[in-house]
């Protein structure tokens, strides 16, 4: 099955600086890569997500990369605001018909001010 | 996007017990997911719930202890049997909106078994 490994655990950056984490995945089947924040106590929301027939996608201050070749895709936060401080999960799609996702380890975010 | 409502939103139950947890869409989805999250952890897919036929279950995870029920389009819930502490996380429900991609997820249930 599909195995997703996501790096750094945690990432802490200045406010205005860039984030940058990074996931690989092992299905070369799998076509969907989502991005979930998760902020204390809540549920997971969707922030950004890219097919794979796509290499790069851009949502204001967020980008996703999509390397299919090398199996991995990235989140790119620029001009990074306290209010980004969460905990940031990738997934992929399992690549068959049943669309479940499987999701890495997650990144604490922390933006200081 | 798809609302989910999940209920209860936490509970302390004994040892032992069962709860069932609920989780309602207001649209009709085709897939229905179910979720543990434990604290500090990642999301761990416990199995789909599929309309109409038996749940599809995740390898560490079986129907006796998690049982699922899918109804109808709207609809699911995840029942923890015999609980012991081990099994005290955050159980989300989640849903797939149009085009089965997109992922839309419940406020979870917090279960702590004591």
């Amino acid at each position: 099955g599909e195995n997703v490994e996501q790096h750094p655990s945690t990432l802490s950056v200045q406010e205005g600086d860039s984030a940058v984490i990074k996931c690989t995945y092992s299905d070369s089947a799998s076509n969907y890569f989502p991005w979930y924040k998760q902020e204390l106590g809540k549920r997971p929301q969707l922030i950004i997500d890219i097919r794979s027939n796509v290499g790069e996608k851009k949502d204001q201050r967020i980008a996703v990369t999509l390397n299919k070749t090398a199996k991995h895709f990235s989140l790119h936060i620029t001009e990074t605001q306290p209010e980004d401080s969460a905990v940031y999960f990738c997934a992929a799609s399992s690549g068959d018909s049943s669309y479940k996702l499987i999701f890495g380890s997650g990144t604490r975010l922390l933006v200081r001010p | 996007s798809a609302v989910i409502s999940q209920k209860p939103s936490r509970d302390i139950c004994q040892r032992g017990t069962s709860l069932t947890i609920q989780c309602q869409v207001d649209s009709q989805v085709t897939m229905m997911f179910w979720y543990r999250q434990q604290p500090g952890q990642s999301l761990t897919l416990i199995a789909t719930a599929n309309q109409g036929s038996e749940a599809t279950y995740e390898s560490g995870f079986v129907i006796d202890k998690f049982p699922i029920s899918r109804p109808n389009l709207t609809f699911s819930t995840l029942t923890v049997s015999n609980m012991s502490p081990e099994d005290s996380s955050i159980y989300l429900c989640s849903a797939n909106g149009q085009g089965n991609t997109e992922a839309f997820f419940g406020q979870g249930t917090r279960l702590t078994v004591v």
